[in-house]
């Protein structure tokens, strides 16, 4: 199958912990993105990624980090210093982001903290 | 800086009637491009449509048309016939420029739900 997969679905977090948000495609895009969405509100950008080993920060990045070892993965790591973490988080991927492509979702993940 | 306005926070309909989504859009590019997301209740985003500045057309897709307007930088979305499967989050966004990077401005979504 192609297409977007993030894991797990819902993530639990205990305070002080780092979890990592994992993303993987194979729909072979370079463009790979973060999203945070609170309820009753839209997207908010968090970190971007055109190619492997180079990612840049959105309009949300305090508290998260991201990495970007191989094209098809971008996994998202929310730390201890994000005091807000509970959100539904997406993964998006696009074909090239230098130029104004469609972006496609994942399924999401839903981050509770305990 | 980029701004997308969706005025209608809630929008209940009974099927078969039509419904209008709006969207307002603000930027200081001449080249951009507007785009319209579901979002069911499963909560992935589903693509709908992408539409450039340069085309003022309107775009219909079954029961589903578009009517962009530079003039007014309004972008509406209109589903005929609504049927209770397009109760869903809608979605309206942007495209900007950032340092040589595309990424999208997004409204904060109108909840539209259709009962039998």
């Amino acid at each position: 199958d192609g297409g977007i997969t993030q894991s797990p679905k819902y993530l639990f977090r205990k305070e002080g912990q780092n979890v990592t948000l994992s993303c993987e495609q194979n729909l072979n895009h370079d463009a790979m993105y973060w999203y945070r969405q609170d309820p009753g509100q839209g997207l908010r950008l968090i970190y971007y990624s055109q190619i492997v080993n180079d990612f840049q920060k959105g309009d949300i990045a305090e508290g998260y980090s991201v990495s970007r070892e191989k094209k098809e993965s971008f996994p998202l790591t929310v730390t201890s210093a994000q005091k807000n973490p509970t959100a539904f988080y997406l993964c998006a991927t696009g074909v090239d982001s230098r130029y104004q492509e469609t972006q496609y979702f994942g399924p999401g993940t839903r981050l509770l903290v305990l | 800086a980029q701004k997308v306005t969706q005025a209608q926070t809630e929008i209940s309909v009974v099927e078969k009637e039509d419904v209008t989504l709006d969207c307002v859009y603000e930027t200081r590019d001449t080249t951009y491009y507007l785009f319209w997301y579901k979002q069911p209740p499963s909560g992935e985003l589903v693509f709908l449509i992408r539409r450039n500045s340069f085309d003022e057309q309107n775009e219909i897709s079954g029961r589903y048309s578009w009517n962009f307007q530079k003039s007014t930088s309004s972008f509406n979305f209109t589903i005929t016939a609504s049927q209770v499967v397009d109760s869903a989050v809608y979605f309206c966004a942007l495209s900007d420029m950032n340092s040589g990077y595309s990424t999208l401005t997004f409204g904060k979504g109108t909840m539209l739900l259709v009962s039998p």
